[in-house]
């Protein structure tokens, strides 16, 4: 297994457009998280699903924000009518539902850049 | 409101000597912190972590101190090497949600 992957890894678009980003867990993990990250700010926690069902969203999240993941696996994270404000890099997280277990294993994010 | 900080935005370490990353946290309902280590272009990589009925974690170079009267965690690394330079977040978590709240970062720089 090669860990949790993203894609794109970037993305450039137009203010007033929908994005759309994947992220591939690493296999076995049940929990799936999304995280932003601005510069010079550590991630903020956006949302997390365990298996296909969405357990919390950050009151950040504004309403053109959406999450899923519909087979339990790979995630989409969707936001419409973009604004510059959005520009940010946007990782992706899994980890396994064991008690004590804490441990999330990052994939490489997808830096968005809203013009 | 940062419930989890990091005061010192950047540190310099010659290579060899100890490297000490320092925490603060606000939120005494905490009751796990973790280390990761961030290269750029790549996602954070977990280093080490530490639950709060502990006061001490090892992990070969690697330690991590948790002071809970004072709210203070610190990651001692010893002796540092040039491949440490990186940014290097704390992170907190409470139990039950898996959600962590992180800081905003320490860069490292390990001078050879």
């Amino acid at each position: 297994d090669t860990g949790v992957s993203q894609d794109p890894r970037h993305k450039i678009t137009k203010r007033g457009q929908n994005v759309t980003f994947r992220c591939d867990p690493i296999s076995e993990h049940n929990r799936l998280y999304w995280y932003r990250q601005t510069l010079g700010q550590g991630p903020e926690f956006l949302t997390y699903f365990q298996n296909e069902a969405q357990l919390e969203k950050s009151r950040l999240l504004s309403d053109r924000f959406s999450a899923e993941r519909p087979k339990g696996s790979f995630s989409t994270l969707e936001i419409q009518r973009t604004e510059q404000g959005d520009s940010a890099m946007y990782l992706c997280a899994s980890s396994i539902a064991l008690a004590g277990s804490y441990e999330q294993y990052f994939g490489p994010g997808t830096r968005l850049t809203v013009t | 409101d940062q419930q989890v900080k990091q005061n010192s935005p950047s540190l310099s370490v010659q290579e060899g000597r100890i490297s000490i990353l320092n925490c603060d946290y606000t939120n005494s309902m905490f009751d796990y912190f973790l280390w990761y280590k961030k290269y750029p272009a790549e996602g954070p990589t977990f280093l080490i972590s530490i639950s709060s009925i502990k006061d001490k974690n090892e992990d070969g170079r690697f330690t991590v101190f948790l002071n809970k009267s004072a709210k203070h965690l610190s990651l001692h690394i010893v002796p540092s090497q040039p491949g440490d330079s990186a940014v290097y977040f704390c992170a907190a978590a409470f139990g039950g949600t898996y959600k962590y709240i992180f800081g905003t970062g320490t860069r490292l720089k390990v001078l050879a």
